[in-house]
C-alpha cells in the first residue's frame, strides 16, 4: 500500500540555517505530495503541494521538489527564522486512494534565536 | 481561503459518557469529510470517511459502533465517542476536500481539531 517516510525528529537548527527534511514515499500510480505545518495550538495547514513529477512545490521560502526517479519530496529552506519552529508532516493522496491523505510520522523542528 | 471549523475545540468527560464534535466546511461543500485522531508526539491517523447521504467507511481495527459518524449535510459531519473511555483521549481532527474537486489531487483543508479528555 501507500506510505511515507520522513526524517525522524527532533530538528534543532540555529536562526538563518539552512533547512532539509526528507521524506520519501511508497505509492502506486500518480500520487500528489504535500508538505503540511502543524504550529503549536494550531490545526494542520498546507505549507506546499506537488501534483505531478518534476513540479517544485514553494511557499513561505520553503521549496520541495517532487522526484519520481527517487519516489522522493525532500522540505528545503534556505535561511530559517524563529518563526518556522513547528512540526511538518510529508503526505500524499491519490485517485486510488479516494483522496484519503497518508501522513508521515512528523518531524518536530525547532529554532534558535 | 476555505474554512474548516469544529466544534468545541476542548472537551473534558466522565469514562462512560457520550461525546459529539462537529465538522463544519464554513464556505464550501463537502461530500466527503476525513476524521482523524492524534495521539501526542504522533502523526495523524485516519480513522474513517464521513460521506454525505450514505454510511461512513472505517479504517480497519476502527470501532463503528463506538465512534458514530454522521454527514448530516454538505457542510457537516459530527462524530459522536460513545461510552467513551480514558484511551479515547486524543486530539481528533477533521479534513474536507471541497466538492467538485479533482479526486485525489486537490487541497483538502483542516479543522483546528478537538482535544477530548477522558476522566
Amino acid at each position: 500500500g501507500n506510505s511515507v517516510t520522513q526524517m525522524e525528529g527532533p530538528v534543532t537548527l540555529s536562526e538563518e540555517a539552512f533547512l532539509t527534511i526528507n521524506c520519501t514515499y511508497t505509492a502506486t500510480g500518480y500520487p500528489s505530495l504535500f508538505w503540511y505545518v502543524q504550529y503549536p495550538g494550531e490545526g494542520l495547514q498546507l505549507l506546499l503541494k506537488a501534483t505531478k513529477a518534476d513540479d517544485k512545490g514553494s511557499n513561505k521560502g520553503f521549496e520541495a521538489t517532487y522526484r519520481k526517479e527517487t519516489t522522493s519530496f525532500h522540505l528545503e529552506k534556505g535561511s530559517v527564522q524563529v518563526s518556522d519552529s513547528a512540526v511538518y508532516f510529508c503526505a500524499l493522496t491519490s485517485y486510488s486512494s479516494a483522496s484519503k491523505i497518508i501522513f508521515g510520522s512528523g518531524t518536530r523542528l525547532s529554532i534558535r534565536p | 481561503g476555505a474554512v474548516v471549523s469544529q466544534h468545541p475545540s476542548w472537551v473534558i468527560c466522565k469514562s462512560g459518557t457520550s461525546v459529539k464534535i462537529e465538522c463544519r466546511s464554513l464556505d464550501f461543500q463537502a461530500t466527503t469529510m476525513f476524521w482523524y485522531r492524534q495521539f501526542p508526539k504522533q502523526s495523524l491517523m485516519l480513522m474513517a470517511t464521513s460521506n454525505e447521504g450514505s454510511k461512513a467507511t472505517y479504517e480497519q481495527g476502527v470501532e463503528k459502533d463506538k465512534f458514530l459518524i454522521n454527514h448530516a449535510s454538505l457542510t457537516l459531519s459530527t462524530l459522536t465517542v460513545t461510552s467513551a473511555h480514558p484511551e479515547d483521549s486524543s486530539f481528533y481532527i477533521c479534513s474536507a476536500p471541497p466538492s467538485g474537486g479533482e479526486r485525489g489531487t486537490d487541497t483538502q483543508y483542516f479543522g483546528p481539531g478537538t482535544r477530548l479528555t477522558v476522566l
